[in-house]
């Protein structure tokens, strides 16, 4: 069964950069496993920030990056604004068609 | 603009079968390249990924869910639908369907999700 982990909560200062990861109960994350990150506000839907690891969605301002850091996926939030105060969940590619969601992390900016 | 709308009862009693519908409008669900998607949510913690099918009728199931749902399509309602069964408490959840923009892709549309609660 695979496990996929991220920080369950973050603090960042207005303004600050904050970088949230995402990794695997056994193994690396590479690019293989299409890392996705999605952001999520209370009783919305959740929305597409970064997919392929580091491509961008339509419409999703630049300051959200994605990328493979050591080994762990990787979201960094340069310049947090308040808005950004959301839950961030990443998802990752395990093969054979399966999707396997990370726990979430509950990021506040303050 | 591509919409997806849940429906479905939101009260499932204990040992029985979840049924809820996912209806696209907006664009044909025989598209290819596209992967129609289950997400749930129990109140208050994290996304689970349920399972995706391709309009041909080829499912995907999460390991840990599979011997209890299954996924179906049907291209002439322009539907796919979902049913878990043998249900528990552990089960209630809000309950997404969205479109995964291709096989290495994003769930790039969502539906708006529907609670489902299991209770006697």
């Amino acid at each position: 069964q695979t496990v996929v982990s991220q920080e369950p909560s973050f603090s960042v200062s207005p303004g600050g950069t904050v970088t949230l990861t995402c990794g695997l109960s056994s193994g690396s994350v590479s690019t293989n496993y299409y890392p996705t990150w999605y952001q999520q506000t209370p009783g919305q839907a959740p929305r597409t920030l970064i997919y392929s690891t580091d491509t961008r969605s339509s419409g999703v301002p630049d300051r959200f990056s994605g990328s493979i850091l050591g080994n762990k996926a990787a979201l960094t939030i340069t310049g947090a604004q308040a808005d950004d105060e959301s839950d961030y969940y990443c998802v990752l590619y395990v093969g054979s068609g399966i999707w396997v969601f990370g726990g979430g992390t509950k990021l506040t900016v303050l | 603009q591509l919409q997806l709308q849940e429906s479905g009862p939101g009260l499932v009693k204990p040992s029985e079968t979840l049924s809820l519908t996912c209806t696209v409008s907006g664009g044909s669900i025989s598209s290819s390249s596209y992967y129609w998607t289950w997400v749930r949510q129990p109140p208050g913690k994290g996304l689970e990924w349920i399972g995706s099918i391709y309009y041909s009728g080829t499912t995907y199931y999460n390991p840990s869910l599979k011997r209890r749902v299954t996924i179906t399509v049907d291209t002439s309602k322009n539907q796919f639908s979902l049913k878990v069964t043998s249900v528990t408490a552990a089960d209630t959840a809000v309950y997404y369907c969205a479109r995964r923009g291709g096989y290495y892709s994003d769930l790039d549309y969502w539906g708006q999700g529907t609670l489902v609660t299991v209770s006697s």
